[in-house]
């Protein structure tokens, strides 16, 4: 499949936990991105890794990229109720065109 | 301000109807897409579009046309709506192919 596909479907935790969701994926790749989805709310970009970069940091999120296994990790630290959404990875391969997987429903309980 | 914009935030037609939605971004950037978003929350490309080239997902029925009035436009007509057309559609915009993409907020549009 040339999307990617987050797993795990739905994770639910305390605030101040940390939160990992991961991604994998079959075709090659340019770059993968993550995005957030808030309930109702459009798509809100967060990271963008190249494929040939293997770590990268904004704030609170680090992102891995692992082309050998073809995988993707989101880790969220110190998680805050604000974090709950939706989170998407989304690859652009061929054609520079993103496809996006099914998402990770985060929750995070105060 | 706003990056980008689409009108209606709703929609709710009746199978057979023609409509529009309409995007705007003030980004500045050169390509803009459209997403259709199921109940199950799966995002699927429609079209790709900057001034030189338009790409459709070939899933796309052709029901579906994206019209650019200029850079900052693209706007998307569906003719002979139907029942399984019922979805949140996104419209977004990006610097270049394969760039961080800004999504608008949605226009949730619903058939009956």
């Amino acid at each position: 499949s040339q999307q990617g596909e987050e797993d795990p479907q739905a994770l639910s935790i305390q605030e101040g936990e940390n939160a990992t969701m991961n991604c994998s994926y079959k075709t090659s790749i340019n770059n993968l991105q993550w995005y957030r989805q808030n309930s109702g709310r459009g798509l809100v970009h967060l990271i963008l890794i190249r494929s040939n970069e293997r770590e990268k940091h904004s704030g609170r999120l680090r992102v891995t990229l692992d082309t050998s296994k073809k995988s993707s990790s989101l880790l969220i630290t110190a998680s805050r109720a604000a974090d709950t959404a939706s989170y998407f990875c989304a690859l652009n391969n061929a054609g520079n065109m993103l496809t996006f997987g099914g998402g990770t429903r985060l929750m995070v309980k105060p | 301000d706003t990056a980008v914009s689409q009108t209606p935030k709703y929609l709710v037609t009746q199978m057979g109807n023609d409509k529009s939605i309409k995007c705007e971004q003030n980004l500045g950037h050169d390509t803009m897409y459209w997403y259709k978003q199921d109940s199950k929350k799966f995002l699927k490309i429609m079209f790709s579009y900057n001034n030189k080239e338009l790409i459709i997902n070939e899933t796309v029925p052709n029901r579906f046309s994206p019209k650019s009035p200029d850079k900052a436009h693209l706007n998307l007509h569906i003719n002979s709506l139907e029942l399984g057309d019922s979805a949140v559609y996104f419209c977004a915009s990006s610097q270049a192919r394969g760039n961080e993409q800004y999504f608008g907020p949605g226009t949730r549009l619903t058939v009956t």
